[in-house]
């Protein structure tokens, strides 16, 4: 299997600042990488693909970057809405694997 | 738009079946370029992906739990079906079904989920 590690684990971040998740794969994915926002008591949603490909109707302030291990999700400026767990998830493996989860409060 | 809909029993006894039904509307089961997937999360944990069904009918299982899993796809119903056996209490989870596209490599579209409890 491919493990998928995620850090930090939790954040806790001010209105407009910029936060950045880093997710860490057991071996090279190459671009398989995804990330999902899960807010409490609703479904995964995805908002990147391909490590870097915004899903439409995904807001701009979403980026992803990273290749081979180490990929990061960035939010340019962090919005009341964007309080969730955020899962990075690789297709590399027909094994899908997530990450532990990155959860993320506003101060 | 696609939308997926689960539904099936919310409480299972130990050693007993578990038995899931993921309704498709607005768009075809049979359409090529994704596969149907389902995925659980044990209550305040992370995801856990189960297994997938490709247009062909072919099934691909986690191994984890590929003994005691079938995937199946009903295509006069638009739906797809989960059955897990043996459950315990490790099983209690919210489950769910799952478009992954094949184009972006990525799951797309989810259901909203449905929690199945594992108890007596």
């Amino acid at each position: 299997d491919i493990q998928m590690t995620q850090s930090p684990s939790s954040l806790s971040a001010s209105v407009g600042d910029r936060v950045t998740i880093t997710c860490r794969a057991s071996q090279s994915i190459a671009s398989y990488l995804n990330w999902y926002q899960q807010k409490p008591g609703k479904a995964p949603k995805l908002l990147i693909y391909a490590a870097s490909s915004l899903q439409s109707g995904v807001p701009s302030r979403f980026s992803g970057s990273g290749s081979g291990t180490d990929f990061t999700l960035t939010i340019s400026s962090l919005q009341p809405e964007d309080s969730a767990t955020y899962y990075c998830q690789q297709s590399f493996s027909t094994l899908y694997t997530f990450g532990p989860g990155t959860k993320v409060d506003i101060e | 738009q696609l939308q997926l809909q689960e539904s099936g029993s919310g409480l299972v006894k130990p050693s007993q079946t578990l038995s899931l039904t993921c309704a498709v509307s607005g768009g075809s089961i049979s359409s090529g370029g994704y596969s149907w997937s389902w995925i659980r999360q044990p209550p305040g944990k992370g995801l856990e992906w189960i297994g997938h069904i490709y247009q062909s009918g072919s099934a691909y299982y986690n191994p984890s739990l590929k003994s005691r899993v079938t995937i199946s796809v009903d295509r006069s119903k638009n739906q797809l079906s989960l059955k897990l056996n043996s459950v315990t209490a490790a099983d209690t989870a919210v489950y769910y079904c799952s478009r992954f596209s094949r184009g972006i490599d990525a799951f797309d579209i989810w259901g909203q989920g449905t929690l199945v409890t594992v108890s007596s």
